[in-house]
């Protein structure tokens, strides 16, 4: 199956730092990521939509500002939480689309948690 | 957005038996898809299962099996001879036609009772 790879999976800041998370697709070419943010024991929640080579689509109540996202090519999207907060601290989750395929699945990456101190 | 309901939040069932997790959705679109994902402790998504609605015929996967009532707007799924394997958090999602929304539901956490 299709491979998404996203890097680090374990990160630790101080406040008011920046973080940049990358999700890749390895062996397709993704024009559609999404990226979800997940509280302990809760759903995922999405946070906003990219595609290649333009700009994310992002959520109710998410800062565009806070959260960059930049997918700039079909196989790599990345995620950088700026002047990080604790209340940032969170599990950090990217997938995407195979443009190639269309039984409509979504591909994940293992995911990413961020620990602002 | 769309929104994606599980009104369960936790589940269990006897080893070997049969459990059905429940799911509810609100869309305006007729055509999109429906999907059951795994969560383990590993926090890694596994598919399990995935319906396309204009499809009729209810989606199986061995021992997984979808209840899907477009009327309704409901998307159960039934796990038959379950296996201590299959504990996990069991999400449903949506995702409309375009490609573009992808939402999940609230989650139900499954115990497999030995």
């Amino acid at each position: 199956g299709a491979v998404v790879s996203q890097h680090p999976s374990r990160v630790i800041c101080k406040s008011g730092t920046s973080v940049k998370i990358e999700c890749r697709s390895l062996d397709f070419q993704a024009t559609t990521m999404f990226w979800y943010r997940q509280f302990p024991k809760q759903s995922l929640m999405l946070m906003a939509t990219s595609n290649e080579g333009s700009k994310a689509t992002y959520e109710q109540g998410v800062e565009k500002d806070k959260f960059l996202i930049n997918h700039a090519s079909l196989t790599l999207s990345t995620l950088t939480v700026t002047s990080a907060h604790p209340e940032d601290s969170s599990f950090y989750i990217c997938s995407a689309r195979d443009r190639g395929e269309n039984t409509g699945e979504l591909f994940f990456g293992e995911g990413s948690r961020l620990t602002v101190l | 957005a769309q929104t994606v309901t599980q009104s369960q939040p936790e589940m269990s069932v006897q080893e070997a038996e049969t459990v059905t997790l429940s799911c509810t959705y609100d869309t305006s679109e007729s055509d999109y898809y429906l999907f059951w994902y795994k969560q383990p402790p590993s926090r890694q998504m596994i598919l399990v299962i995935r319906q396309e609605a204009y499809k009729q015929q209810n989606a199986t996967e061995n021992r997984f099996s979808v209840n899907f009532q477009k009327a309704a707007k409901s998307f159960s799924l039934k796990i038959s001879d379950s296996q201590l394997g299959d504990a996990a958090m069991y999400f449903c999602a949506y995702r409309n036609w375009a490609g573009n929304q992808f939402y999940f539901g609230t989650g139900t956490s499954l115990t497999v009772i030995p």
